[in-house]
């Protein structure tokens, strides 16, 4: 079955320290994997995906594909990261683009 | 429009009570998905529409559930003899054309089944 597990609930911790989100996923074929955030009142927001090798707002995200993970990091968290993360995956053997989420990690930036 | 525009932004009804939640999305996008978010819980999939014509609904969890987008712009998704456990914030989200993953969130609308 498809599945995206997110171990922590509540990720503390202070500002400057290094970040680092877990997700794991469980997968038969080519994943596609993104991380959603949502800012307090704000709405859902797409923030990377794997296929784009990208860095957004210093946050990047490595697929391993051996350890079925694609943890979010980031060097040197700030106040403002503060917020709910989501990891998906996209799932569906006809290619809909719908996405599979996990539960969500709320990382809380301390100053 | 500027972005996904879902209406209401809560609503409550009561049990067994027929509710309809609406989906304006961005313009000219073509693609349109619903999904479900319980409390605690990440986004669970309903349903994906491109155009006017659902393309996939197995996310939809009973017959009680049911969208449209009749003129490939608009949606509403139906709730029909609603049920304390449908209480949860019901996303819509729309992309240009089918891309996988990469869509805008509206800001959902909170339904609470009393």
């Amino acid at each position: 079955a498809q599945r995206v597990t997110q171990p922590e609930k509540l990720l503390s911790v202070f500002k400057g320290a290094p970040v680092e989100l877990k997700c794991n996923y469980s997968y038969s074929g080519s994943p596609e994997l993104f991380w959603y955030v949502q800012y307090s009142r704000q709405r859902l927001q797409l923030l990377l995906r794997h296929i784009s090798r990208e860095s957004i707002k210093g946050f990047t995200a490595d697929l391993n594909k051996g350890e079925t993970s694609f943890h979010l990091k980031k060097p040197f968290a700030q106040e403002e990261d503060s917020a709910m993360y989501y990891c998906a995956l996209s799932g569906g053997s006809s290619n809909t683009g719908k996405l599979i989420f996990g539960q969500g990690t709320t990382l809380q930036v301390k100053p | 429009g500027a972005g996904v525009s879902q209406t209401p932004s809560n609503k409550v009804t009561e049990k067994g009570k027929y509710v309809e939640l609406r989906c304006d999305p961005i313009s000219g996008h073509t693609a349109l998905y619903w999904y479900r978010q319980s409390l605690g819980q990440g986004p669970e999939f309903l349903i994906y529409f491109q155009g006017t014509g659902a393309a996939d609904d197995s996310g939809l969890p009973n017959d009680r559930f049911f969208a449209v987008r009749p003129e490939g712009s608009v949606s509403t998704l139906k709730i029909q003899r609603t049920e304390r456990g449908d209480s949860a914030v019901y996303l819509c989200a729309s992309s240009p054309r089918f891309e996988v993953g990469g869509y805008t969130f509206g800001s959902g609308t909170r339904l609470t089944v009393v």
